[in-house]
This record gives C-alpha cells, sequence and structure tokens, in this order.
C-alpha cells in the first residue's frame, strides 16, 4: 500500500525559532500534497496545498509567510513553521494523493513551542 | 455550504455491538467520501470510500450507507472489537482535479470489551 512518512514524530523547541517538518511519500509519487493542523479532539483543518514545482495555495487565514512550503521533489514536501510562537503548538499532518482521488497521511508532528 | 456535519460526537458500544456513524452534506459538487480513522499520536488512515452512484459499499468490517437525495452517508462497523476505539473522520471531496478534503468533526469511538 501506499505509504507516507513523516518526519519528525515531535518536535520541542524554544520561541522565535524555525522548525522544518518533512513528508516523503515512500512508494509513490505525489504530484500534490497537503498539509493540515490537528488541535486536541478536533477536526483536521486544511492548511495548504502543495503542488510539485509550483507555490503552495494556502487556505484563507493561514499565514504563508509563518508556514512556508516547499514541494521540490515528487516525494518530497517540506512544511517550515518559522519564527515559531507557542500558539503554533499544534499536530501537524501531512498527506499525499495517491492514484485517484485517495489521500495516504503520514503519522504526524507533534510540536511543542516553549 | 463546504461543511461535513458528523455525529455523534462520541459513542460507546458493547464488543460484538454495531457502532454507526452519520455524516451529512450540503454541496451537491462533492462526489467522494471517505471514511478515517484514527488512533491517538497518529495520522488517519483510510478505512473505505464510496461514491454518489453506490448506495453501499463494505469492506471487511466496515459498510457505507449513502442516500444521495438525503445527501447523508454513515459507516457502519460489524462486530466491532476494543482495537476499533479510535476517532473516526468522514470526509467529502468536490474531485475536479482539486482533490481538497472537508472533514468532519470526528466521533471517538470505545468499544468495551
Amino acid at each position: 500500500g501506499a505509504v507516507v512518512s513523516q518526519h519528525p514524530s515531535r518536535v520541542i523547541c524554544k520561541s522565535g525559532t524555525s522548525v522544518k517538518i518533512e513528508c516523503r511519500s515512500l512508494d509513490f509519487q505525489a504530484t500534490t500534497m497537503f498539509w493540515y493542523r490537528q488541535f486536541p479532539k478536533q477536526s483536521l483543518m486544511l492548511m495548504a496545498t502543495s503542488n510539485e514545482g509550483s507555490k503552495a495555495t494556502y487556505e484563507q487565514g493561514v499565514e504563508k509567510d509563518k508556514f512556508l512550503i516547499n514541494h521540490a521533489s515528487l516525494t518530497l514536501s517540506t512544511l517550515t513553521v518559522t519564527s515559531a510562537h507557542p500558539e503554533d503548538s499544534s499536530f501537524y499532518i501531512c498527506s499525499a494523493r495517491g492514484l485517484g482521488e485517495k489521500l495516504f497521511f503520514g503519522s504526524g508532528t507533534q510540536l511543542s513551542v516553549l | 455550504q463546504q461543511q461535513v456535519k458528523q455525529s455523534p460526537q462520541s459513542l460507546i458500544v458493547q464488543k460484538g455491538g454495531i457502532p454507526i456513524i452519520n455524516c451529512a452534506y450540503e454541496n451537491t459538487a462533492f462526489d467522494y467520501f471517505p471514511w478515517y480513522q484514527q488512533f491517538p499520536g497518529k495520522g488517519p488512515a483510510l478505512l473505505i470510500a464510496i461514491r454518489p452512484d453506490v448506495s453501499e459499499k463494505k469492506e471487511g468490517r466496515f459498510t457505507i450507507s449513502f442516500n444521495k437525495s438525503a445527501k447523508q452517508f454513515s459507516l457502519h462497523i460489524m462486530d466491532s472489537q476494543p482495537g476499533d476505539s479510535a476517532t473516526y473522520f468522514c470526509a467529502a471531496s468536490e474531485g475536479g482535479g482539486t482533490y481538497k478534503y472537508i472533514f468532519g468533526t470526528g466521533t471517538r469511538l470505545k468499544v468495551l470489551a
């Protein structure tokens, strides 16, 4: 089956630092990847759509300068949380589109900003 | 218009019971409806999905029932087990090349041994 690897699974950082999260499709090429944010006991909120070789499309209310997305290859997309603050603490999840409309999700990254 | 309403918020059943989770949508342009299972601290995993031209789909112990006229769909878990205890999300996609999913609010299921 399609596997999406997300790394790191957990990161703790100081306020003001930047954190990079990687999302890789291991056994398929993903022209489109998505980044979500999930608060405890809540649903997944789409942050942005990442297309290989082009600029990401951000959802309304998501700061593109705060959440930098790069999709440099068909198997890798990265999300960088710049100048992180405690309010950025959350569970971040990526997904990659496989065949048809199926989305396969990474295992998530728990970000804690002190 | 873009919302997917999911109920109940939480559900407790005995082992062997059949929990039913319901979702409703308004946007008639939605044409793909997947269900995901999520364990704490993990990403969602695709369980089963359906398109509007089918009224029911079964995969193992999971069944989706779809009512196009009512714009509702539901997940049934047959012979539920304690290992099925997780949060379940329905979703809807408009297709058309965007593949953006709109997720329901989630249902926390607990199956008692």
